[in-house]
């Protein structure tokens, strides 16, 4: 039972555009959501989180949306740049634990 | 800098066989993790360790063991390999007092069984 879906297994840009990023999960007990970038032959690197209590939260060229009644997050990249090609996890955690549930992650391409 | 070291990087194995994966961090962080990575799948938590003498299972920790030697060293055993253990396997640390939840990842250990 995936508790955290990332149901866009791919997904390719154009650089200078706007790359989104969708996860949806069914705990609605969770209480904090990451983003994770990885880069072929490294681990996952921390990218930006979110409280359930807020709805947004920005860094830079990155944007986590959160929508508790539709179980949706996203990541919002403007603009893109090809350093920006990895994998992308959306994490949850639980009773603000350390415990990660992760999805199955995006490939992002951004082409020139 | 401060890091999470995984050895070995590969490891080719056979079915039966015993076989270790170390995680060395040198953050000082007291929590640590193992995890596997199949493709489809993302990343499945095995065990977690919130201090030394704390030792607990996650969602997949069924066929692999762990020892917390230090607090710097949490190391993962398969006491006897299968083909379905061919994964990615990823240690990272956290430490409470910092960003909420967020865990710092070793750069992984390709595992193949034969």
């Amino acid at each position: 039972d995936q508790q955290v879906k990332q149901n866009s297994p791919s997904l390719s840009v154009q650089e200078g555009r706007i790359s989104i990023l969708n996860c949806d999960y069914t705990n609605s007990m969770f209480d904090y959501f990451l983003w994770y970038k990885k880069y072929p032959a490294e681990g996952p690197t921390f990218l930006i989180s979110i409280s359930s209590i807020k709805d947004k939260n920005e860094d830079g060229r990155f944007t986590v949306f959160l929508n508790k009644s539709a179980k949706h997050l996203s990541l919002h990249i403007v603009p893109s740049q090809p350093g920006d090609s990895a994998v992308y996890f959306c994490a949850a955690s639980l009773d603000n634990t350390d415990k990660l549930i992760f999805g199955t992650g995006t490939r992002l391409q951004v082409f020139p | 800098d401060a890091d999470v070291t995984q050895t070995p990087r590969n490891r080719i194995t056979k079915t039966g066989k015993r076989i270790m994966l170390e995680c060395s961090q040198t953050k000082g962080h007291d929590r640590m993790y193992w995890y596997r990575q199949d493709p489809g799948l993302g990343l499945r938590l095995i065990y977690y360790s919130f201090d030394v003498k704390d030792i607990n299972k996650g969602e997949i920790s069924d066929g692999y063991s762990v020892s917390r030697q230090a607090q710097a060293k949490f190391s993962l055993s398969l006491e006897s390999a299968i083909p379905n253990q061919t994964a990615l396997y990823f240690c990272a640390t956290s430490d409470p007092g910092g960003a909420p939840n967020e865990q710092f990842f070793g750069p992984g250990t390709r595992l193949t069984v034969l």
